[in-house]
Protein backbone atom coordinates (compact mmCIF):
# COMPACT_ATOMS: atom_id res chain seq x y z
CA UNK A 1 0.00 0.00 0.00
CA UNK A 2 0.79 3.62 -0.74
CA UNK A 3 1.96 5.38 1.99
CA UNK A 4 2.01 9.06 2.36
CA UNK A 5 3.08 10.49 5.40
CA UNK A 6 2.58 14.56 6.35
CA UNK A 7 5.12 15.24 9.20
CA UNK A 8 2.70 17.12 11.55
CA UNK A 9 -1.24 16.48 12.32
CA UNK A 10 -1.95 19.64 13.79
CA UNK A 11 0.39 23.19 13.53
CA UNK A 12 -0.27 26.59 15.16
CA UNK A 13 1.75 29.14 14.14
CA UNK A 14 1.76 32.98 14.61
CA UNK A 15 1.19 35.80 11.87
CA UNK A 16 4.19 36.70 9.95
CA UNK A 17 5.80 33.42 11.05
CA UNK A 18 7.70 31.01 7.73
CA UNK A 19 6.07 27.93 8.09
CA UNK A 20 6.99 24.15 6.24
CA UNK A 21 4.78 21.18 5.92
CA UNK A 22 6.35 17.89 5.17
CA UNK A 23 5.20 15.21 2.91
CA UNK A 24 7.03 11.89 2.03
CA UNK A 25 5.73 9.54 0.02
CA UNK A 26 7.47 5.70 -0.14
CA UNK A 27 6.04 4.81 -3.63
CA UNK A 28 8.72 6.51 -6.36
CA UNK A 29 5.61 8.36 -7.53
CA UNK A 30 6.86 11.26 -9.46
CA UNK A 31 3.97 13.65 -9.37
CA UNK A 32 3.06 15.12 -5.99
CA UNK A 33 0.66 17.47 -4.84
CA UNK A 34 -0.17 19.67 -2.47
CA UNK A 35 -4.34 21.22 -1.51
CA UNK A 36 -5.98 22.98 0.85
CA UNK A 37 -9.43 22.01 1.79
CA UNK A 38 -11.94 24.63 3.03
CA UNK A 39 -15.27 23.98 3.92
CA UNK A 40 -17.60 23.92 1.33
CA UNK A 41 -14.49 24.97 -1.51
CA UNK A 42 -13.73 21.38 -1.70
CA UNK A 43 -9.92 20.85 -2.48
CA UNK A 44 -8.00 23.55 -4.46
CA UNK A 45 -4.12 23.08 -5.71
CA UNK A 46 -1.34 24.89 -4.43
CA UNK A 47 0.91 23.16 -6.23
CA UNK A 48 2.69 20.11 -7.72
CA UNK A 49 5.51 18.83 -8.60
CA UNK A 50 5.72 16.20 -11.34
CA UNK A 51 9.67 15.49 -11.23
CA UNK A 52 12.71 16.26 -8.70
CA UNK A 53 13.70 19.59 -8.40
CA UNK A 54 10.30 20.80 -10.91
CA UNK A 55 7.71 22.69 -9.83
CA UNK A 56 4.12 23.69 -11.28
CA UNK A 57 1.65 26.51 -9.56
CA UNK A 58 -1.82 25.43 -9.34
CA UNK A 59 -5.04 27.35 -8.68
CA UNK A 60 -3.79 29.39 -5.34
CA UNK A 61 -0.04 29.51 -5.66
CA UNK A 62 -0.37 33.08 -3.75
CA UNK A 63 1.23 33.24 -0.63
CA UNK A 64 3.18 29.48 -0.49
CA UNK A 65 6.33 27.91 -2.16
CA UNK A 66 7.41 24.62 -2.51
CA UNK A 67 10.53 22.77 -2.54
CA UNK A 68 11.32 19.08 -3.99
CA UNK A 69 15.30 18.44 -3.70
CA UNK A 70 14.63 14.78 -3.03
CA UNK A 71 11.76 12.19 -5.60
CA UNK A 72 9.87 11.40 -2.05
CA UNK A 73 9.83 14.16 -0.19
CA UNK A 74 7.98 17.47 -1.16
CA UNK A 75 7.67 20.37 0.87
CA UNK A 76 5.34 23.52 0.93
CA UNK A 77 6.37 26.81 2.19
CA UNK A 78 4.75 29.72 3.99
CA UNK A 79 6.58 32.29 3.67
CA UNK A 80 4.90 35.06 6.15
CA UNK A 81 1.72 33.20 7.39
CA UNK A 82 -1.55 34.65 7.39
CA UNK A 83 -4.75 34.08 9.20
CA UNK A 84 -5.96 33.52 6.12
CA UNK A 85 -4.08 30.61 5.14
CA UNK A 86 -5.42 28.65 8.58
CA UNK A 87 -6.64 25.13 6.70
CA UNK A 88 -6.40 22.09 6.03
CA UNK A 89 -3.28 20.91 4.06
CA UNK A 90 -3.38 18.01 2.27
CA UNK A 91 -0.45 16.21 0.49
CA UNK A 92 -0.69 13.57 -2.71
CA UNK A 93 1.17 11.42 -5.04
CA UNK A 94 0.40 9.61 -7.73
CA UNK A 95 2.71 7.51 -10.80
CA UNK A 96 3.85 9.86 -13.67
CA UNK A 97 2.84 7.35 -15.93
CA UNK A 98 -0.12 5.55 -15.45
CA UNK A 99 -3.22 6.80 -16.70
CA UNK A 100 -5.92 7.42 -14.69
CA UNK A 101 -4.73 6.18 -11.46
CA UNK A 102 -5.84 7.98 -8.07
CA UNK A 103 -4.58 10.20 -6.11
CA UNK A 104 -2.84 8.37 -3.17
CA UNK A 105 -3.51 11.41 0.39
CA UNK A 106 -1.72 12.07 3.87
CA UNK A 107 -3.71 12.33 6.35
CA UNK A 108 -3.29 16.20 6.55
CA UNK A 109 -2.07 18.91 8.58
CA UNK A 110 -4.71 21.61 10.14
CA UNK A 111 -3.16 24.39 10.43
CA UNK A 112 -3.99 27.34 12.62
CA UNK A 113 -2.21 30.79 11.99
CA UNK A 114 -3.35 32.88 15.19
CA UNK B 1 -15.20 27.46 -16.29
CA UNK B 2 -15.00 24.20 -15.11
CA UNK B 3 -17.31 23.34 -11.69
CA UNK B 4 -18.40 20.20 -9.91
CA UNK B 5 -21.23 20.47 -7.83
CA UNK B 6 -22.64 18.00 -5.03
CA UNK B 7 -25.70 17.31 -3.51
CA UNK B 8 -26.90 17.13 -1.12
CA UNK B 9 -24.22 19.15 1.46
CA UNK B 10 -25.23 16.45 4.00
CA UNK B 11 -27.45 14.00 5.30
CA UNK B 12 -28.51 11.76 8.19
CA UNK B 13 -30.20 8.27 6.97
CA UNK B 14 -30.36 5.04 9.48
CA UNK B 15 -28.17 1.63 9.28
CA UNK B 16 -29.59 -0.14 6.88
CA UNK B 17 -30.80 2.13 4.32
CA UNK B 18 -29.78 2.96 1.33
CA UNK B 19 -28.63 6.40 -0.09
CA UNK B 20 -27.35 8.08 -3.05
CA UNK B 21 -25.38 11.16 -3.62
CA UNK B 22 -25.47 13.46 -6.51
CA UNK B 23 -22.73 15.13 -8.88
CA UNK B 24 -22.95 17.53 -11.63
CA UNK B 25 -20.22 18.72 -13.68
CA UNK B 26 -19.52 21.20 -16.24
CA UNK B 27 -15.70 20.18 -16.79
CA UNK B 28 -14.57 20.19 -20.64
CA UNK B 29 -12.75 18.05 -22.12
CA UNK B 30 -13.79 15.49 -19.77
CA UNK B 31 -12.03 12.43 -18.91
CA UNK B 32 -13.41 10.77 -16.18
CA UNK B 33 -14.93 11.18 -13.00
CA UNK B 34 -13.92 9.36 -9.61
CA UNK B 35 -15.26 8.94 -6.45
CA UNK B 36 -13.21 9.26 -3.12
CA UNK B 37 -14.76 8.73 0.87
CA UNK B 38 -12.98 10.95 3.23
CA UNK B 39 -13.51 9.87 6.75
CA UNK B 40 -12.94 12.22 9.39
CA UNK B 41 -9.47 13.90 9.90
CA UNK B 42 -7.74 11.29 7.36
CA UNK B 43 -7.19 11.95 3.96
CA UNK B 44 -9.48 10.85 0.66
CA UNK B 45 -9.42 7.60 -0.66
CA UNK B 46 -10.79 6.43 -3.92
CA UNK B 47 -13.78 4.53 -4.36
CA UNK B 48 -14.03 4.09 -8.12
CA UNK B 49 -13.87 5.37 -11.53
CA UNK B 50 -16.25 6.09 -14.16
CA UNK B 51 -14.51 7.10 -17.88
CA UNK B 52 -16.43 7.99 -20.51
CA UNK B 53 -18.13 4.96 -21.96
CA UNK B 54 -18.59 3.31 -18.67
CA UNK B 55 -22.44 3.56 -17.07
CA UNK B 56 -22.49 1.97 -14.02
CA UNK B 57 -19.58 0.29 -11.56
CA UNK B 58 -19.50 -1.04 -8.18
CA UNK B 59 -17.00 -1.58 -5.56
CA UNK B 60 -19.13 -3.46 -2.49
CA UNK B 61 -21.75 -2.02 -1.24
CA UNK B 62 -20.91 1.35 -3.36
CA UNK B 63 -22.59 1.91 -6.81
CA UNK B 64 -21.85 4.56 -9.11
CA UNK B 65 -23.51 5.24 -12.19
CA UNK B 66 -22.30 8.03 -14.98
CA UNK B 67 -24.37 9.63 -17.42
CA UNK B 68 -21.94 11.38 -19.65
CA UNK B 69 -24.58 13.34 -21.68
CA UNK B 70 -26.65 15.25 -19.24
CA UNK B 71 -23.21 15.82 -17.22
CA UNK B 72 -24.22 13.98 -13.86
CA UNK B 73 -22.89 10.55 -11.45
CA UNK B 74 -24.33 9.36 -8.79
CA UNK B 75 -22.71 7.21 -5.64
CA UNK B 76 -25.47 4.84 -4.53
CA UNK B 77 -24.90 3.13 -0.93
CA UNK B 78 -26.60 -0.33 -0.12
CA UNK B 79 -27.13 -1.05 3.25
CA UNK B 80 -25.76 1.62 5.28
CA UNK B 81 -23.18 0.59 7.81
CA UNK B 82 -21.50 3.35 10.77
CA UNK B 83 -18.16 3.12 9.08
CA UNK B 84 -20.42 4.71 5.82
CA UNK B 85 -19.86 7.72 8.00
CA UNK B 86 -18.52 9.80 6.11
CA UNK B 87 -17.39 12.70 3.36
CA UNK B 88 -17.79 11.80 -0.44
CA UNK B 89 -15.68 13.47 -2.87
CA UNK B 90 -16.35 13.97 -6.76
CA UNK B 91 -13.37 14.57 -8.81
CA UNK B 92 -13.97 15.29 -12.30
CA UNK B 93 -10.64 15.58 -14.58
CA UNK B 94 -10.11 17.03 -17.63
CA UNK B 95 -6.98 15.12 -18.88
CA UNK B 96 -6.28 11.07 -18.77
CA UNK B 97 -2.82 12.36 -16.85
CA UNK B 98 -4.87 13.11 -14.01
CA UNK B 99 -3.57 16.43 -13.26
CA UNK B 100 -6.09 18.81 -14.30
CA UNK B 101 -8.77 18.36 -11.38
CA UNK B 102 -11.76 19.88 -10.45
CA UNK B 103 -13.10 18.87 -6.60
CA UNK B 104 -16.85 18.83 -5.69
CA UNK B 105 -17.50 20.77 -2.22
CA UNK B 106 -18.29 16.69 -1.29
CA UNK B 107 -21.21 15.54 0.51
CA UNK B 108 -20.91 14.65 4.39
CA UNK B 109 -23.06 11.42 5.28
CA UNK B 110 -23.77 10.29 9.06
CA UNK B 111 -25.18 6.83 9.74
CA UNK B 112 -27.18 6.43 12.80
CA UNK B 113 -27.29 3.32 14.80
Amino acid sequence: DVKVTQSSRYLVKRTGEKVFLECVQDMDHENMFWYRQDPGLGLRLIYFSYDVKMKEKGDIPEGYSVSREKKERFSLILESASTNQTSMYLCASRPGSSYNSPLHFGNGTRLTVT
Amino acid sequence: KNQVEQSPQSLIILEGKNCTLQCNYTVSPFSNLRWYKQDTGRGPVSLTIMTFSENTKSNGRYTATLDADTKQSSLHITASQLSDSASYICVVSADAAGNKLTFGGGTRVLVKP
